[in-house]
């Protein structure tokens, strides 16, 4: 399968501070990656899709100045904690897909950030 | 927007036996089902999916089956082993569409 790059694995940030995540497809290009964010034993919450070369597509209800998404690649999109606070401690994955080969809906994702704001 | 319902919740079966998942969808147009299974920490892996022009789907001791009439799929594991114990997701889209996520099912196989 495809692999998909997520770092840091684990953020610990004072509260006000602005954390950034990183998200790679290593050996495909994503023309579309999906951030989730994951409470302990729930499910994945899409909070946004990140579409290379324009603006990220935000579900209801998540803040975009608040969580802001650059896909400036066709292999990197990056998701930015703005002015952290303890609420925002969660854990953040991201998830593409590979379009190869007629692949069109598989997602994979990667290893997960887990945020903690102090 | 597409809602999916996943259960139960939780589901300990003892070593060898089977186990099953169910997920109901609402949006009759979509057409990728998707399982996902995750472990303590770890990344959702995908496991198996299915697409709505075949009805069941088996991968070893893994199996789906859809009903698009009813629309509902299940997630059929056999001959259970103490490294199945995770949190398995179903999931539903349309092509090309964002996957809606069903809210996990805990499964504990006891050895």
């Amino acid at each position: 399968g495809a692999v998909v790059s997520q770092h840091p694995s684990w953020v610990i940030c004072k509260s006000g501070t602005s954390v950034k995540i990183e998200c790679r497809s290593l050996d495909f290009q994503a023309t579309t990656m999906f951030w989730y964010r994951q409470f302990p034993k729930q499910s994945l919450m899409l909070m946004a899709t990140s579409n290379e070369g324009s603006k990220a597509t935000y579900e209801q209800g998540v803040e975009k100045d608040k969580f802001l998404i650059n896909h400036a690649s066709l292999t990197l999109s990056t998701l930015t904690v703005t002015s952290a606070h303890p609420e925002d401690s969660s854990f953040y994955i991201c998830s593409a897909r590979d379009q190869r080969g007629g692949l069109l809906e598989k997602l994979f994702f990667g290893s997960g950030t887990q945020l903690s704001v102090l | 927007g597409e809602n999916v319902e996943q259960h139960p919740s939780t589901l300990s079966v003892q070593e060898g036996d089977s186990a099953v998942i169910k997920c109901t969808y609402s949006d009759s147009a979509s057409n990728y089902f998707p399982w996902y299974k995750q472990e303590l920490g770890k990344r959702p892996q995908l496991i198996i999916d299915i697409r709505s022009n075949v009805g069941e789907k088996k991968d070893q001791r893994i199996a789906v089956t859809l009903n698009k009439t009813a629309k509902h799929f299940s997630l059929h594991i056999t001959e259970t082993q103490p490294e199945d114990s995770a949190v398995y997701f179903c999931a539903a889209s349309r092509s090309g569409n964002k996957l809606v996520f069903g809210a996990g099912t805990i499964l504990r196989v006891k050895s």
